[in-house]
Parts: structure tokens; C-alpha cells; sequence
């Protein structure tokens, strides 16, 4: 699996986007990228996923750069509740690959 | 909404006690994860099962042992609990289906072993 680098920490405030980066220099061409939160020792909760594309959902957008080496998760307005910490993976996902390696993530703090 | 149920939320348990901590889910999903989590750590993946009577070892090792014989139930249990045991189980399940990309997650079990 091609391994993610993420920030530990990141500050937003509350109504402002939120830009979370990460790096997966050696990721492959059959490799997704997943984002996933986890709000206080909850169950994490499936973000987005993109392989090529720039993707949006109802919570986020996933920004790929074109040599995928890289990769923003954008949350447009951010809101206390985003506190959380966000893990970007990158994975195959299929048949008996359909498993995930979470990081350390990157702990997003949003304030008033 | 991700329809998978954990329990018991939380157990406090005394060392070489036995225990089983359910997992279950009502979404048909063929495949089913358990992972460990330490308070503050990262998730590591304990067991995994893509089917029924499928179950393997993930990528920490685990003196845990899983079960499958129902599509929708996928229990762990500990044979002897230890203070080491001590943290929390978290239980996930996604659709086999290709295409499929989401695991679903249950609320997790704080397991402690005094």
C-alpha cells in the first residue's frame, strides 16, 4: 500500500474552509484515496473517495493533483462539530484487498 | 444510516475472565473488520472476514479469535482477558459488491481488564 503523510495538527475557525493535505508520492495507478474522520474515540465515518477525479459530496470536496502524488480534503464551512481527527488512506479496493491502514491522521481543532 | 450494533459498550472485567464482544450488522455486508484502538493511538486491524466461515488474521497481532457462521454476526472473543486486553474494539462492515468503496463502523466496545 502507498503511504500517506499528513500534518498532526491543524487549526480552523468555525465558517472558514477547511484544507487538509496529504502526500502519497508512491501512490499506484489502481489506488483510491479514502478520507475518513473519527470524532472522539467514535467509529469512524466514511468521508469521499477519488481515484483520478476531483470529487464532492454533501460533506466535502477531494482535490487530486494530476500526478496524484497528492491531495486536499476541502470541508467549506467548517463547524465545531468537524473537530475531529481525518485520516486520508490509499488503498486498492477490491476483492481480498478491501482493507484499510489508518495513520495517525491529522487533528483538526475548530474554533469559535 | 450504517445499521451496526456493538456490545456491550463498555466492560470493566477481571483478569482470566472470558469474554465475547458482539458485533452485528443488518445490511447483508459480506465482509467484516474488528480493529484496536488504545486511547489516543492509531486503529490497528486485529480480524477481517470476507464470508462466512472466512475469517483472517489482520495486520496486529491479536490473541483475540473471531467466528462467522452467520453472514450478519462476526463476535471476538478473549479466551483469558490480561490488563494488556485493555482498550477499545472497534467492528466495521462493507458490502461485498464491487464498487463498493464505504466500511461502516460500529460505536465500539471499551473493554477494561483490571
Amino acid at each position: 500500500d502507498a503511504k500517506t503523510t499528513q500534518p498532526p495538527s491543524m487549526d480552523c475557525a468555525e465558517g472558514r474552509a477547511a484544507n487538509l493535505p496529504c502526500n502519497h508520492s508512491t501512490i499506484s495507478g489502481n489506488e483510491y484515496v479514502y478520507w475518513y474522520r473519527q470524532i472522539h474515540s467514535q467509529g469512524p465515518q466514511y468521508i469521499i473517495h477519488g481515484l483520478k477525479n476531483n470529487e464532492t459530496n454533501e460533506m466535502a470536496s477531494l482535490i487530486i493533483t494530476e500526478d496524484r502524488k497528492s491531495s486536499t480534503l476541502i470541508l467549506p464551512h467548517a463547524t465545531l462539530r468537524d473537530t475531529a481527527v481525518y485520516y486520508c488512506i490509499v488503498r486498492v479496493m477490491s476483492g481480498t484487498a478491501s482493507k484499510l491502514t489508518f495513520g495517525t491522521g491529522t487533528r483538526l481543532q475548530v474554533t469559535l | 444510516e450504517a445499521d451496526i450494533y456493538q456490545t456491550p459498550r463498555y466492560l470493566v472485567i477481571g483478569t482470566g475472565k472470558k469474554i465475547t464482544l458482539e458485533c452485528s450488522q443488518t445490511m447483508g455486508h459480506d465482509k467484516m473488520y474488528w480493529y484496536q484502538q488504545d486511547p489516543g493511538m492509531e486503529l490497528h486491524l486485529i480480524h477481517y472476514s470476507y464470508g462466512v466461515n472466512s475469517t483472517e488474521k489482520g495486520d496486529l497481532s491479536s490473541e483475540s479469535t473471531v467466528s462467522r457462521i452467520r453472514t450478519e454476526h462476526f463476535p471476538l472473543t478473549l479466551e483469558s482477558a490480561r490488563p494488556s486486553h485493555t482498550s477499545q474494539y472497534l467492528c466495521a462492515s462493507m458490502a461485498g459488491t464491487s464498487g463498493n468503496h464505504e466500511q461502516y463502523f460500529g460505536p465500539g466496545t471499551r473493554l477494561t481488564v483490571t
